[in-house]
């Protein structure tokens, strides 16, 4: 079965300081791996995809991934965070092939960014 | 475009009353989904509809039905509520379909979801 760990439940950093959001994932196969954000009282946005090619996918709002096989890992960055980036984030990971689009989440990483 | 449309965004129940969760899309997507989330548990499927006329259980289906109307909606049911189900429930759909020599549309577009109370 998939599954997905964020290892971090909560992050603080400073605002213009660099950001780094760790997800590990486990799937027998390459799967479709994402990022989607929350701000409160909102439902979720994607933020970046991945499902194949160059193993670093950019996305909205000045973030990227890498999704590094060798460690199942796609870890989401910021060069330099916004107070707007604090949120809550969720990543997610689904199949390559499936009846339907079914994907599974993360516990999620809450983003406090300090003035 | 709307995208994904939940009705309500909030709600306040007794135990055992019933109400219905309505989702619409507007986006001709195949699938749709409902999550709860709930804190420290990230997102958890309730239910999914690969299309119209199909439903199947998630992680967390009990106390929960579902009914995919037509392509556009895909309703969540909760019989007799419990404290338990205090949750917010987001309702998500994307282009996802069978597979074959398409790849599936993973993408998922989300509701702003429903915050239920239960008491």
């Amino acid at each position: 079965a998939q599954s997905v760990t964020q290892p971090d439940i909560h992050i603080t950093v400073s605002e213009g300081a660099s950001l780094e959001l760790r997800c590990n994932y486990s799937y027998g196969a390459t799967p479709y791996l994402f990022w989607y954000v929350q701000s409160p009282g909102q439902g979720l946005q994607l933020l970046l995809k991945y499902f194949s090619g160059d193993t670093l996918v950019q996305g909205i709002k000045g973030f990227e991934a890498e999704f590094k096989r060798s460690q199942s890992s796609f870890n989401l960055r910021k060069p330099s965070v916004h107070w707007s980036d604090a949120a809550e984030y969720f990543c997610a990971v689904g199949p390559l092939r499936t009846n339907a689009g079914k994907s599974t989440f993360g516990d999620g990483t809450t983003l406090t960014v300090k003035p | 475009n709307a995208g994904v449309t939940q009705t309500p965004k909030f709600q306040v129940l007794k135990t055992g009353q019933s109400m219905t969760l309505q989702c619409a899309q507007d986006m001709n997507h195949n699938s749709m989904y409902w999550y709860r989330q709930d804190p420290g548990m990230g997102l958890r499927l309730i239910y999914y509809s690969a299309s119209e006329g199909t439903t199947d259980k998630g992680e967390v289906p009990n106390g929960y039905n579902v009914s995919r109307l037509n392509k556009r909606e895909f309703s969540l049911r909760l019989e007799s509520a419990a404290p338990s189900q205090t949750s917010v429930y987001f309702c998500a759909s994307s282009e996802a379909r069978s597979s074959g020599v398409k790849l599936a549309k993973n993408i998922q577009y989300f509701g702003a979801g429903t915050r239920l109370s239960v008491l």
